[in-house]
């Protein structure tokens, strides 16, 4: 049972143009959403979280857009650079469960 | 601070082996995590521990143990390996609630032959 749906499983962005994440959930108790960022060989590291009292947060180039009717939430990346090209995780949690991580999707910024 | 480390990086396994992967952490984490990440499947979580003494299990538990005898140390048992164990796995930990932002290790990358 899949709790996190993301999509796409790769995503190749021109540089200097806008990659987005889609994930979606379907447990009304999550309340904490994050995403992480995976170089490879390396371990995922946080990027960007947001609860659900708000419907957006930005750091920098990254913002998440949180859809909580929908149950959806995506990460932007503004101004995507070949520095980017990762894979990209989408996360939710609840007080009862462990954090549940999408599938992952693996972008390629290209120049 | 060197956060969360793993050992080893790599290693070839024969079926029906045994072998233990080790976790550290140096930030006096009381939560810590095993996941496997297999290609296109995302991170899936095998054990996980609150504190010294405590574990429980996560989604994928069979074919692995492991113990918390410390804040520190955190590995997991593989008795006998199976070609299914096959994976890149990840350790990492967290201060004070599941909630809080995981920290993870560089990861190893086991194969069973």
């Amino acid at each position: 049972q899949q709790q996190v749906k993301q999509s796409p499983q790769s995503l190749i962005v021109q540089k200097g143009g806008i990659s987005i994440i889609n994930c979606a959930y379907e447990n009304t108790a999550f309340d904490y959403f994050p995403w992480y960022q995976q170089f490879p060989g390396k371990g995922p590291a946080l990027l960007i979280a947001i609860r659900p009292d708000v419907s957006e947060k930005k750091e920098g180039r990254f913002t998440i857009s949180f859809n909580k009717s929908a149950k959806q939430f995506s990460l932007h990346i503004m101004d995507s650079q070949p520095g980017d090209s990762a894979t990209y995780f989408c996360a939710a949690y609840s007080g009862n469960t462990p954090l549940v991580f999408g599938k992952g999707t693996r972008l390629s910024v290209i120049a | 601070n060197a956060g969360v480390t793993q050992t080893p990086k790599f290693r070839i396994l024969k079926i029906g082996q045994s072998m233990t992967l080790q976790c550290t952490q140096d930030m006096n984490h009381n939560y810590m995590y095993w996941y496997r990440q297999d290609p296109g499947m995302g991170l899936k979580l095998i054990y996980y521990s609150v504190g010294a003494g405590i574990t429980d299990k996560g989604e994928v538990p069979n074919g692995y143990n492991v113990s918390r005898s410390t804040t520190e140390d955190f590995p997991l048992r593989l008795e006998l390996a199976a070609p299914s164990q096959t994976s890149v796995y990840f350790c990492a930990s967290s201060y004070s609630s599941r909630s809080d932002t995981q920290y993870f290790g560089p990861g190893t990358r086991l194969t069973v032959l």
